[in-house]
């Protein structure tokens, strides 16, 4: 079965600094992996998705990831953080690589980044 | 870009009475919306998938006597939750997939349910 898993809850960077936002996963197919980001009390927007083209995928504002099958890893990064990237994170994985298929979510991290 | 929109974004009830959400997918056809419900600092959860002209899907742990789901047409799902107590009130938000776009879902604004 499909599943990720998010490790922090919360990280907390300074502005400028490094985002690092981890993500591992469980599937029994080879994965379609989405980074979501949510603002309070908003729906979901895309930042980047993973499937089965390049391995380091480039999404929106500056994010990136990279999809690791060796380690089942898909780690959500930006150099240099700004005080707009504050929000909720999340981490989903395809039940199936087709459309019309629903995802599965991991917990969240919650991304905090101070001036 | 897709565009899915739900309605209303908020809404207050007194428990007991019923409520209905409106999900549209405003510029392509879905065929499937899934539904989610998000509790505060939670994660998403999948409560159902809805299927256009057939019966939804629901996942295991969500009442569908609860949480009515009709997908009549290939732009509107709607989910009504009936008889609702201070228990259903969540953050309720609607996705759908468009063909081509392997695997990605668009989701709605998300609708603010409040039982008092």
């Amino acid at each position: 079965a499909q599943s990720v898993t998010q490790l922090g809850s919360h990280v907390s960077v300074s502005e400028g600094a490094l985002v690092l936002l981890r993500c591992n996963y469980s599937s029994s197919v080879p994965p379609y992996l989405f980074w979501y980001v949510q603002y309070p009390n908003q729906g979901l927007q895309l930042l980047l998705k993973y499937t089965s083209a390049a391995t380091l995928v480039k999404g929106i504002n500056g994010f990136e990831a990279e999809f690791k099958k060796s380690e089942t890893s898909f780690h959500l990064t930006k150099p240099s953080a700004h005080m707009s990237d504050a929000a909720e994170y999340f981490c989903a994985v395809s039940l199936a690589n087709q459309a019309g298929t629903a995802l599965i979510f991991g917990k969240g991290t919650t991304l905090s980044v101070s001036s | 870009g897709a565009v899915v929109s739900q309605h209303p974004s908020w809404v207050i009830c007194k428990s007991g009475t019923s409520v209905k959400i409106e999900c549209r997918s405003l510029d392509f056809q879905a065929t499937t919306m899934f539904w989610y419900r998000q509790f505060p600092k939670q994660s998403l959860m999948l409560m159902a998938t809805s299927n256009e002209g057939s019966k939804a899907t629901y996942e295991q742990g969500v009442e569908k006597d609860k949480f009515l789901i009709n997908h009549a047409s290939l732009t509107l799902s709607t989910l009504t939750v009936t008889s609702a107590h201070p228990e259903d009130s969540s953050f309720y938000i609607c996705s759908a997939g468009r063909a081509g776009e392997a695997g990605e879902l668009f989701f709605g604004e998300g609708s603010r349910l409040t039982v008092l």
